[in-house]
């Protein structure tokens, strides 16, 4: 069947490596941010999520970091493992919107 | 662990036919949402759901429309299916509040001949 993946910005690592995902958000009203991670055949997985009163959060193996004078948000994942190839998503959602607005992806792929 | 079931993984379905799909969550969330996702487009929104009984036009609701008579249940209806509403349909919930995440179900990929 077709790939979420296909047309998507890549990102090829070996495994072991560290692993930074980048998300340029467009609304400066923007006050939480969301990171997603889908497997082909799955629906999105929800990673870790952060506020806009903070500027890092970590999770197991996973960082995040906002940067709210430029409108970025970053995904490190540490010792990226084969299990790790997915689509990665970030979402941003303005204060009282019930709608969060969905980056295209990166498809990342972990060579063993 | 927050779980959305949605009732078909694949379906097979014929042009002018009426299609339902199901999706159920089991966290008691106020707010259910419907997508569909396609290659080199992202995730669109067809339909939400802020409450039981309650719904509100996405990006996309042309050529579909929601049922939410209960809380845990929110099922989109493809009135009269056409090729072009081919594609994996994602239901999300999630829980009132600000910074509450969507928690997708694993999709359902329908096909229309």
């Amino acid at each position: 069947g077709e790939s979420v993946g296909l047309h998507l910005p890549t990102l090829s690592v070996q495994e072991g490596d560290n692993s930074i995902i980048n998300c340029a958000y467009s609304n400066s009203a923007s006050d939480y941010f969301i990171w997603y991670k889908q497997e082909s055949g799955k629906g999105p997985q929800f990673i870790i999520d952060i506020r806009s009163n903070m500027d890092k959060r970590q999770g197991q193996r996973v960082t995040v970091l906002l940067n709210k004078t430029v409108k970025h948000l970053s995904l490190q994942i540490a010792a990226t493992q084969p299990g790790d190839s997915a689509v990665y998503f970030c979402a941003e959602k303005a204060g009282g919107s019930y709608i969060p607005t969905f980056g295209r992806g990166t498809s990342l792929i972990v060579h063993p | 662990d927050v779980k959305v079931t949605q009732s078909s993984r694949y379906l097979v379905k014929r042009t002018g036919e009426k299609v339902f799909l199901e999706c159920v969550q089991d966290m008691d969330h106020e707010n259910m949402f419907w997508y569909r996702q396609d290659p080199g487009l992202g995730l669109r929104l067809i339909y939400f759901s802020y409450d039981v009984k309650m719904k509100e036009k996405g990006d996309i609701p042309e050529g579909y429309s929601v049922s939410r008579e209960k809380k845990e249940r929110f099922s989109l209806i493809l009135e009269s299916a056409s090729t072009n509403q081919t594609s994996m349909y994602l239901c999300a919930s999630r829980n009132r509040g600000d910074n509450q995440p969507q928690h997708f179900g694993d999709g359902t990929r329908l096909s229309i001949l």
